[in-house]
């Protein structure tokens, strides 16, 4: 299974970016990229997904380098409600391979 | 569409006691997971199913059993609790095992006293 290590915390200031580096050294060809975020006493919520290259949606952009061997998610202008743990995940290229969450990155906005 | 429902959402058990966790999707997904959440640590992989009929070992499946008969369903058994199962449970399900996003219950909180 892909292994991947993110910062354990970091803290932003309201209307900052935001950017938040996941390694995945071992990832495997065909494997995916995948962020989720989640809230105290909520379960997680899929923020974006991505391959290669670089993916934007309306909440966030994910920017994964040639290698593949890292990625950053980066969160525009943050807020008070982006307060919350964001996971990185790697896998879903292989048979019946689960998706295994690490530890993840606490981010904490400052007002 | 109500995604993934878990039910209970609280449960208090005494040790030794079994108990059911469900999970229900209604998204015809076929993949579907169970993970644990100690306090402040990462998800857990408890158990998985890649489909009806097919259910696999995560990271922590000792003390858990699980089945799929049916795409929807996928309870997870708790069969002698004990003080160390104490956590948040969340099921997850996906159309893909990790080419499209899951989708996550709201959890439920069990305490193993």
């Amino acid at each position: 299974l892909a292994k991947t290590t993110q910062p354990i915390s970091m803290d932003s200031y309201e209307g900052q970016e935001v950017n938040i580096t996941c390694s995945h050294n071992n990832i495997a060809t065909n494997d995916y990229i995948t962020w989720y975020q989640q809230f105290p006493s909520q379960g997680p919520r899929f923020i974006i997904q991505g391959y290669k290259t670089k993916v934007t949606n309306e909440v966030a952009s994910l920017f994964i380098p040639a290698d593949r061997k890292s990625s950053t998610l980066s969160l525009p202008r943050v807020s008070l409600s982006d307060t919350a743990v964001y996971y990185c995940l790697v896998g879903g290229s292989s048979g019946n391979t689960p998706l295994v969450f690490g530890k993840g990155t606490r981010l904490s906005v400052i007002a | 569409n109500a995604g993934v429902t878990q039910t209970p959402k609280f449960q208090v058990l005494k040790t030794g006691q079994s108990m059911t966790l469900q999970c229900a999707q209604d998204m015809n997904h076929e993949y579907m997971s169970w993970y644990r959440q100690d306090p402040g640590m990462g998800l857990r992989l408890i158990h998985y199913s890649v489909g009806a009929g097919i259910t696999d070992q995560g990271e922590v499946p000792n003390g858990y059993n699980v089945s799929r008969s049916t795409t929807e369903d996928f309870p997870l058994r708790l069969l002698s609790a004990a003080p160390s199962q104490t956590s948040v449970y969340f099921c997850a399900s996906s159309p893909d095992r990790g080419r499209v996003g899951y989708t996550f219950g709201s959890g439920t909180r069990l305490t193993v006293v």
